[in-house]
């Protein structure tokens, strides 16, 4: 099946400016997790979308992140404006549906999008 | 709350050799556990998993035994090669999901 997608892979901006990512899950999975890892941590959750209704924000930073889920499916996340502790990898996740291909207790991950704050 | 505490790494390794990474949890009632590997500039893929106590999860020559008695999922390779190397991360699950935990991630390097 089709894995998680995500772009841009890679992008350099400058602190202060705006950023967005962009997800698309697994066909069918109802459920989406943003997360943030720092360079040596493991993944930090951000945001959880069941369909298109937050479950869990409270790790979020709502003065500067914000992410949408229109429709259910695919995603955005955006940090505006970025500061230099922003530089992380931002990786999207899917679950849910048991579909063919997929187990409904696993987290499928995307490459990712390696943000770097200069 | 729920957590999930891993060795420390960099685990250094020559090819061939026995590898443990030691992962131990916290949690209410009886989750299922996860190790995700995440290769260098990828995003993490799924090792292997239990869901039950006593459940043993395997998968590419790795394996992991669920103890609850131990609140541990420690995982094993009896013989690793240099494309073991990565970082393994160690998760939880609660009984309904939508929920993932992970520990803080263990890099490997296997030496030729």
């Amino acid at each position: 099946e089709a894995g998680v997608a995500q772009s841009p892979r890679y992008k350099i901006i400058e602190k202060r400016q705006s950023v967005a990512f962009w997800c698309n899950p697994i066909s069918g999975h109802a459920t989406l997790y943003w997360y943030q890892q720092i360079l040596g941590q493991g993944p930090k959750l951000l945001i959880q979308f069941q369909n298109n209704g937050v479950v869990d924000d409270s790790q979020l930073p709502k003065d500067r992140f914000s992410a949408e889920r229109l429709k259910g499916v695919d995603s955005t996340l955006k940090i505006q404006p970025a500061k230099l502790e922003d530089s992380a990898v931002y990786l999207c996740a899917s679950s849910g549906g048991g579909l063919a291909g997929t187990s409904t207790d696993t987290q499928y991950f995307g490459p990712g999008t390696r943000l770097t704050v200069l | 709350g729920d957590s999930v505490t891993q060795m420390e790494g960099p685990v250094t390794l020559s090819e061939e050799a026995f590898l443990t990474i030691n992962c131990t949890y916290t949690a209410t009632g009886y989750p299922s556990l996860f190790w995700y590997v995440q290769y260098p500039g990828e995003g993490l893929q799924l090792l292997l998993k239990a869901t039950k106590a006593d459940d043993k999860g395997s998968n590419k020559g790795f394996e992991a035994t669920y103890r609850k008695e131990t609140t541990s999922f420690h995982l094993e390779k009896g013989s690793v090669q240099v494309s073991d190397s990565a970082v393994y991360f160690c998760a939880l699950s609660p009984l309904n999901f939508n929920k993932f935990y992970f520990g803080s991630g263990t890099k490997l390097n296997v030496k030729p």
